[in-house]
């Protein structure tokens, strides 16, 4: 596997179901990120982790939990959704240094439906 | 909220034609301006990308004009092609916020043959 890789690549789950996603970087960078993507709407930053510490939280939802095991690892933990909650939700990584900004990859992406 | 603004929404541009796409962004603080492309049932992709110490850069049929005291900047793609239908994104940052980028709404492009 080279890139972002992230699974499942599509969820339907229950408002009342609890779920992970999962994302692995196979690039050696040091910073990853969650974003949602909804239709007609910019991309959402939800979670930043820089070096396994979590850098942001942009005011979301508590029913959102991310886990940061490592640097190549990165979960977002599902409960009690609702269907406003239903998006693309796409990882992505980057090497950060004091230097400056590098290109953020993104994976293909998880496409969430919540009934 | 610090907010980049896109248009158009959708674009329509025949084989061979110019397509632009525009973006305004408001904190004169942003130093890094990259283009994301995105496929249908892909994740976005860096396309090209400037900072403001240049007023323009290309990479083949891709280039970003960039006009700082307008604080706007924008995508020109020359001869377009059916391949280059995408969805693209502007985006904005800076440099010692940890690589967060603020992006635009997208724009649909289509390029009929």
């Amino acid at each position: 596997e080279t890139g972002v890789t992230q699974t499942p690549r599509h969820l339907v789950m229950g408002m009342t179901n609890k779920k992970s996603l999962k994302c692995e970087q196979h690039l050696g960078h040091n910073a990853m990120y969650w974003y949602k993507q909804s239709a007609k709407k910019p991309l959402e930053l939800m979670f930043v982790y820089n070096f396994k510490e979590q850098t942001e939280n942009n005011s979301v939802p508590s029913r959102f939990s991310p886990e940061c095991p490592n640097s190549s690892h990165l979960f977002l933990h599902l409960h009690t959704l609702q269907p406003e909650d239903s998006a693309l939700y796409l990882c992505a990584s980057s090497q950060v240094s004091s230097g400056g900004v590098d290109t953020q990859y993104f994976g293909p992406g998880t496409r969430l439906t919540v009934l | 909220q610090q907010q980049v603004k896109q248009s158009p929404q959708s674009l329509i541009v025949q084989k061979g034609g110019i397509s632009i796409i525009n973006c305004a962004y408001e904190n004169t603080a942003f130093d890094y301006f990259p283009w994301y492309q995105q496929f249908p049932g892909k994740g976005p992709a860096l396309l090209i990308a400037i900072r403001p110490d240049v007023s323009e850069k290309k990479e083949g049929r891709f280039t970003i004009s960039f006009n700082k005291s307008a604080k706007q900047f924008s995508l020109h793609i020359m001869d377009s092609q059916p391949g280059d239908s995408a969805t693209y994104f502007c985006a904005a940052s800076k440099g010692n916020q940890g690589g967060k980028l603020i992006f635009g709404q997208g724009t649909e492009l289509s390029v009929k043959p």
